[in-house]
């Protein structure tokens, strides 16, 4: 059983650029979460897709977008990057039943934007 | 607005004794709380949880209590493990309105000395 991984492991981009961040499921998952880890702070829930649609989002700006793909795999792309975008970006999947889920996360991809 | 607190930012122990963590919570729509345990480089991995019709729950060295009239749960680890060095991570979700969006806290550095 493959766990979740996350690609690229870090990536450093400046003010203004785009960048796109990627995850690969635990077999048999079909929902991917994503959160945002400021340094010294708890995960941060963005949103979260199943079936390819958003099912629900944090309180975090349009700039922040995603897309889940038919094999439930996921990308985050963040637009416009700010400095306060730097951050560890958490990926986790689950499989969507009655009730709560256990997530499973994936190491993360360390972004900083200078 | 913070949901999700722990007031301890660091808890030093020494090897074979008790290690308790703390954790408040506001929201009264939280019905299941759960603790991760986060390794430098590594994504957060699922300690233990409970749901809100518990008031304990016991997993080999890991224990967590659930006050709901206080709001408040614990995470006791008997005996402590220089392993189990760490950042301590709680999480809640509001399983009937927000499905598996997880709020967590801001962590508690753990350091098991030997």
């Amino acid at each position: 059983e493959t766990g979740v991984t996350q690609s690229p492991t870090h990536l450093i981009k400046t003010r203004g650029q785009q960048v796109t961040l990627r995850c690969s499921s635990q077999s048999g998952h079909n929902t991917v979460s994503w959160y945002q880890q400021a340094l010294g702070q708890g995960p941060q829930f963005i949103f979260q897709y199943y079936r390819e649609e958003e099912n629900g989002r944090g309180n975090f700006p349009p700039r922040f977008s995603g897309l889940q793909f038919p094999n439930y795999s996921s990308e985050l792309n963040v637009n416009a990057l700010e400095l306060d975008d730097s951050a560890l970006y958490l990926c986790a999947s689950s499989l969507k039943l009655a009730g709560y889920n256990e997530q499973f996360f994936g190491p993360g991809t360390r972004l900083t934007v200078l | 607005d913070q949901q999700v607190k722990q007031n301890s930012p660091s808890l030093s122990v020494q090897e074979g004794r008790i290690s308790i963590l703390n954790c408040d919570y506001t929201n009264s729509m939280f019905d299941y709380f759960l603790w991760y345990k986060k390794y430098p480089a590594e994504g957060p991995t699922f300690l233990i949880s409970i749901s809100s019709i518990k008031d304990k729950n016991e997993d080999g060295r890991f224990t967590v209590f659930l006050n709901k009239s206080a709001k408040h749960l614990s995470l006791h680890i008997v005996p402590s493990q220089p392993g189990d060095s760490a950042v301590y991570f709680c999480a809640a979700s509001a399983t009937m309105t927000a499905g598996n969006k997880l709020t967590f806290g801001g962590g508690t550095r753990v350091l098991v000395k030997p």
